[in-house]
């Protein structure tokens, strides 16, 4: 069975940094993309980037061009997604979701992690 | 960029009513359009792949249609369980991938 299986929800500070994570089994984690998705509260979804495991070949949204950093370790089929210095503007539920090579829609999906930010 | 135009944002209909949502694209995206599921509180569910295509395990009353810039996402008999938000998701070069605004499907 295909999982995709998020780490659990943050609370930090702005300023602070964060990765969460998320681990896949039931299939070749470097056959397929990795995305990652944002949800702001009571908004809709936006696409942030994705990452190929097997090379670690990665793609961002303009909009999210230097705000994160996707990054994967093969060796244990986990794909992250990180920030450096938070912001409260980045309170959000993030979905990892996966891609079939050479295709463009995302099959299986994270439970999602919920991240606040607030002093 | 590509702009997506999904409407209406919300719709009110009755149990075995036929429902219809639309996607519009601001250039032509071939057949690079899906369709997606989020009830409350969960992660999107695929319905439809490439415009028109049945994802596995999803009921049929479920369909899509179109082309290039216009694009229909249709329930042909609403059941009690297809309450939740949906959205379409186009790719293109950059940004890859653009979802629609969602559209607020609810019960009459």
């Amino acid at each position: 069975e295909v999982q995709l299986v998020q780490s659990g929800a943050e609370v930090k500070k702005p300023g602070e940094s964060l990765k969460i994570s998320c681990k896949g089994s039931g299939y070749s984690f470097t056959s397929y993309w990795i995305g990652w998705v944002r949800q702001m509260p009571g908004k809709g979804l936006e696409w942030m980037g994705i990452i190929y495991p097997g090379d670690s070949d990665t793609r961002y949204s303009p909009s999210f061009q230097g705000q994160v950093t996707i990054s994967a370790d093969k060796s244990i089929s986990t794909a992250y997604l990180q920030w450096s210095s938070l912001k409260a503007s980045d309170t959000a539920m993030y979905y990892c979701a996966r891609q079939p090579l050479e295709q463009y829609y995302f099959d299986y999906w994270g439970q999602g992690t919920l991240v606040t930010v607030s002093s | 960029d590509i702009q997506m135009t999904q409407s209406p944002s919300s719709l009110s209909a009755s149990v075995g009513d036929r429902v219809t949502i639309t996607c519009q694209a601001s250039q032509d995206i071939s057949n690079y359009l899906n369709w997606y599921q989020q009830k409350p509180g969960k992660a999107p569910k695929l319905l439809i792949y490439d415009a028109s295509n049945l994802e596995t395990g999803v009921p049929s009353r479920f369909s899509g249609s179109g082309s290039g810039t216009d694009f229909t996402f249709t329930i042909s008999s609403l059941q009690p369980e297809d309450i939740a938000t949906y959205y379409c998701q186009q790719y293109d070069n950059l940004p890859l991938y653009t979802f629609g605004q969602g559209t607020k499907l609810e019960i009459k």
